[in-house]
């Protein structure tokens, strides 16, 4: 079954604890981005990556990192997370940025205390 | 640059009536436009995309979109709503001169009374 999969799903964590959120396809896609979902503000690009070993930023890329060393995965890294990274995370994924179908994942809901 | 603009942040129909969510865009190139619907509690389905070709474009769900030009627009129809289609509808706009960098609207949130 073609997917994306996002872990975990749900994490509280505190300030200046280091995490990473994992996302893989299944699908080959050389395109794979990370948004951010704010009540009020819909979704905002973080960032975004054209195929292994190329990553750009997005809308709001402070206080994120990303990698892609291999093409189905792109793990999204909180190096030092704050409270205003509290938010709803979403990977997505598509053959080329504008395919016509883009898959995304479940959502990873992230509370920093 | 490239923006979206959803201009309602939350629309209210009845079951079996037609359904208007508005999206305005700007963009430097030649845009390429999506919605996407989000149901409670779930990630995002893509309901339709146009990226040049006809005009007026079908998506699933019996929801369809035309863009405009002139008018900047992109707006999101359905003849008749269902219950089902209760959810929020996110305009999205990405163009060659940022390739990969995809806008969000803010959101539709679409209520249907029985």
């Amino acid at each position: 079954e073609a997917q994306v999969t996002q872990n975990p799903r749900y994490l509280i964590t505190v300030t200046g604890k280091k995490l990473t959120v994992t996302c893989s396809q299944n699908m080959n896609h050389e395109y794979m981005s990370w948004y951010r979902q704010d009540p009020g503000l819909g979704l905002r690009q973080i960032y975004y990556s054209m195929n292994v070993e190329v990553t750009d930023k997005g809308d709001v890329p402070e206080g994120y990192k990303v990698s892609r060393k291999e093409k189905r995965n792109f793990p999204l890294i909180l190096e030092s997370p704050s409270p205003n990274q509290t938010s709803l995370y979403f990977c997505a994924s598509s053959l080329t940025p504008l395919a016509k179908t883009q898959y995304f994942g479940p959502g990873t809901r992230l509370l920093v205390l | 640059a490239q923006s979206v603009t959803q201009l309602d942040s939350h629309v209210s129909v009845s079951e079996g009536t037609p359904v208007l969510l508005r999206c305005n865009y700007s963009s430097s190139y030649s845009p390429s436009l999506f919605w996407y619907v989000q149901h409670p509690n779930k990630g995002l389905q893509l309901l339709l995309k146009y990226t040049s070709a006809a005009t007026l474009v079908k998506g699933i769900n019996g929801f369809e979109a035309e863009f405009k030009k002139s008018e900047t627009s992109f707006h999101l129809t359905k003849p008749s709503a269902h219950m089902s289609d209760a959810a929020e509808y996110f305009c999205v706009v990405s163009d060659l001169g940022s390739q990969g960098n995809l806008i969000f609207g803010k959101g539709t949130k679409l209520s249907v009374k029985p």
